[in-house]
C-alpha cells in the first residue's frame, strides 16, 4: 500500500498565482486533513474532512479551499498565493480524526 | 481552550544516555494522546498512543510514555538514545468527540544526539 501520497514534493510560485496540492490515500480512511508546518509553530490544521462531500475549517483556513468528492482524494487549493503561505504542507488520513493519523511526506511550497 | 505544551524547544543528549521529553496538555475530558517523530525532510511517524487502560504505553524504536492524569502530562522516555533518534518530536492530543475530533499538536521538541 502507498499510504498517503502528496504531489508535488516541491513547488515555487509567484505571488497571486493559484495552485492545487494533491493528496490521495489508499487506506479507505474517512477522515483526511491538511496541516501547515512552520518553524517553531508545530502543525496547524487548515481544513479537514470527515467523509466524501463533507469538509470543515481548521485553525488557519484563510486563503485555502478544499473539496472531497471521493474518499481517496482531498486536494488543497491556494486561491491567490501570498508569501505568508510559504510553508511545508502535510496531508494526513485516519479512520476518525482522533485516531492515529497517517501522514504524507509533505509538499514544500515557496511563494516569491 | 484545548492546548498542548512542549516546554523544551531543543534538547541535546549523549548517545547511550536516557531521554525524557515533556508534554503537558489542557483538555476538558479524557484525551487521546500521541507522540510522533519527524526526521528531517520527512512526514510524521506515529511512535505511540494512549487511549485508555495501562498508563505506561510502549511504542516503536524503544520509546515509552506515561500518562499522568493528575499532572496532565504524557512524557516520552527512552532508556538509551541512539544517534538515529535525532529528530523532532511532537506530542498531540485528540478529541473523543465522535468522528469530528481533530488532533492538536504541540510545537515540537528537537532532539540532537552527541556522539
Amino acid at each position: 500500500n502507498a499510504g498517503v501520497t502528496q504531489t508535488p514534493k516541491f513547488q515555487v510560485l509567484k505571488t497571486g498565482q493559484s495552485m492545487t496540492l494533491q493528496c490521495a490515500q489508499d487506506m479507505n480512511h474517512e477522515y483526511m486533513s491538511w496541516y501547515r508546518q512552520d518553524p517553531g509553530m508545530g502543525l496547524r490544521l487548515i481544513h479537514y474532512s470527515v467523509g466524501a462531500g463533507i469538509t470543515d475549517q481548521g485553525e488557519v483556513p484563510n486563503g485555502y479551499n478544499v473539496s472531497r468528492s471521493t474518499t481517496e482524494d482531498f486536494p488543497l487549493r491556494l486561491l491567490s498565493a501570498a508569501p505568508s503561505q510559504t510553508s511545508v504542507y502535510f496531508c494526513a488520513s485516519s479512520r476518525q480524526g482522533s485516531q492515529p493519523q497517517h501522514f504524507g511526506d509533505g509538499t514544500r511550497l515557496s511563494i516569491l | 481552550a484545548q492546548s498542548v505544551t512542549q516546554p523544551d524547544i531543543h534538547i541535546t543528549v549523549s548517545e547511550g544516555a536516557s531521554l525524557e521529553l515533556r508534554c503537558n496538555y489542557s483538555y476538558g475530558a479524557t484525551p487521546y494522546l500521541f507522540w510522533y517523530v519527524q526526521s528531517p525532510g520527512q512526514g510524521l511517524q506515529l511512535l505511540l498512543k494512549y487511549f485508555s487502560g495501562d498508563t505506561l504505553v510502549q511504542g516503536i524504536k524503544g520509546f515509552e510514555a506515561e500518562f499522568k492524569r493528575s499532572q496532565s502530562s504524557f512524557n516520552l522516555r527512552k532508556h538509551s538514545v541512539h544517534w538515529s533518534d535525532a529528530a523532532e518530536y511532537f506530542c498531540a492530543v485528540g478529541s473523543a468527540r465522535g468522528s469530528q475530533g481533530n488532533l492538536i499538536f504541540g510545537k515540537g521538541t528537537k532532539l540532537s544526539v552527541k556522539p
